[in-house]
């Protein structure tokens, strides 16, 4: 069966410092992978999704960037962290339907 | 205009009532449709995906869908605590496409 995990789980980070999630997804290839983040009481918003190696669109302007080194990974990437990018970081992937990781959540302070 | 749009309550319950949520969404080339159910500081997890109008049904939960007025209904029969989560409403144009969420509903079901 396919799964899909994300770490970390959770992390505290200072204003203007890096920031590196990863998502990788196992039992699958080729798999359409997405970034979403949730902001403390607000619905999904779609960051970065991916159609395969390489490929990477971007959904909204930030100082955010993602990258898929490989098939199955998923890196979601800052050089210096804002207070707004303060949330809950989800990573997904599509197989007809969307599937999600257990999230990243992060502080900036 | 938000393409998929929810009150986002909170609603509160007691046990056993039967609970309605609802999603209107604005673009019209959206097919598919799906809820999901967020735990706190979790992951969302699939509960429902239906294509185009009508009803689906598993167990405790109905997923409704009219295209003509562009509404999105879950229901919850015999509500109990363990369905307290926040739950999203999506849509897609085909099944490979971009996800549109919208800002979910809080539901609580109060023993």
């Amino acid at each position: 069966s396919q799964t899909i995990h994300q770490w970390p789980a959770t992390l505290v980070q200072p204003v203007g410092s890096p920031l590196s999630l990863e998502c990788t997804v196992e039992g699958t290839s080729n798999p359409n992978l997405y970034w979403y983040r949730q902001a403390a009481g607000r619905g999904l918003q779609l960051l970065f999704y991916s159609v395969g190696i390489g490929q990477i669109s971007s959904e909204v302007p930030q100082n955010l960037s993602a990258s898929r080194p490989q098939d199955r990974q998923f890196i979601l990437s800052s050089k210096k962290l804002l207070l707004s990018d303060s949330g809950f970081y989800l990573c997904a992937w599509m197989s007809g339907e969307l599937f999600f990781g257990e999230g990243s959540r992060l502080t900036v302070l | 205009q938000k393409e998929v749009e929810q009150d986002p309550g909170p609603l509160s319950v007691p046990e056993g009532a039967i609970v309605s949520l609802n999603c209107t969404y604005s673009n019209s080339a959206f097919q598919y449709f799906m809820w999901y159910r967020q735990y706190s500081r979790k992951g969302p997890e699939l509960l429902m995906y239906t294509y185009s109008s009508g009803n689906k049904e598993d167990g405790r939960f109905t997923a409704q869908v009219d295209k003509s007025s562009k509404y999105i209904s879950l229901f919850i029969r015999d509500s109990q605590p363990s369905d307290s989560a926040t739950y999203l409403c999506a849509s897609l144009k085909t099944s490979y496409d971009k996800v549109i969420f919208g800002p979910g509903t809080s539901l609580s079901v109060i023993p």
